[in-house]
């Protein structure tokens, strides 16, 4: 997974709590996404970032947020998790902002939220 | 209608046997097209890059582009267990990443 490693690999929770996922990289790449995946909805994006603190909405932000203090972690945080927050989130990366530049994913975090 | 349209599947085959894939979309500004492979409890991975329209072949895969149809395939040929896989289609216009949208995938498999 070109060093990208998601952590936890694997979270229960419970609606209501907060979370906290985790993306590193070890590319020292500039662009990182959080995508979730859900059946029949495919891949959808939630936060992304272009350098560091510089962020930006997605298709799906809401009651999501992120930072990006080091290249290298992309944060992803549930203020307050909800059962429709239960998904498989997956971190993208790449160097460069081409729009047909190679997206990197890491192996994803299965979240499930109770 | 979605802006990008993909079967869902699930499609099972013969190991030997060709494979199609296809996706349609409904953006006329979409220029780059992609296909990602993924395994299970995998994340996607490129497997095909293709710029406007045209075809490529790298191996037994082959991409190709209809852009006045706004049809794009991936053909495998002499498929293998190996690739059995969900594959994503994916398309851009002319901005980044963020503007990237998915296909829900195909989930393919391959039977020995």
């Amino acid at each position: 997974d070109a060093g990208i490693t998601q952590s936890p690999r694997h979270k229960v929770t419970e609606t209501g709590t907060p979370v906290t996922l985790r993306c590193h990289q070890t590319e020292n790449h500039r662009y990182m996404y959080w995508y979730r995946q859900d059946p029949g909805h495919g891949l959808r994006l939630i936060h992304y970032s272009y350098g560091v603190k510089d962020t930006d909405k997605g298709e799906v932000s809401d009651g999501y947020s992120v930072s990006r203090s080091k290249t290298e972690d992309f944060l992803l945080t549930l203020e307050s998790a909800t059962s429709s927050q239960t998904s498989v989130y997956f971190c993208a990366s790449k160097f460069g902002g081409r729009a047909n530049e190679k997206l990197f994913f890491g192996s994803g975090t299965q979240l499930s939220v109770l | 209608q979605k802006e990008v349209e993909q079967d869902p599947g699930p499609l099972s085959v013969p190991e030997g046997a060709i494979v199609s894939l296809n996706c349609t979309y409904s953006n006329s500004a979409f220029q780059y097209f992609m296909w990602y492979r993924q395994y299970s409890r995998k994340g996607p991975e490129l497997l095909m890059y293709t710029y406007s329209s045209g075809n490529k072949e790298d191996g037994r895969f082959t991409a190709q582009v209809d852009k006045s149809s706004k049809y794009i395939s991936l053909f495998i040929r002499d498929s293998q267990p190996s690739d059995s896989a969900t594959y994503l289609c994916a398309m851009n216009t002319q901005g980044g990443s963020e503007k990237l949208v998915f296909g829900k995938g195909t989930k393919l498999t391959v039977n020995p």
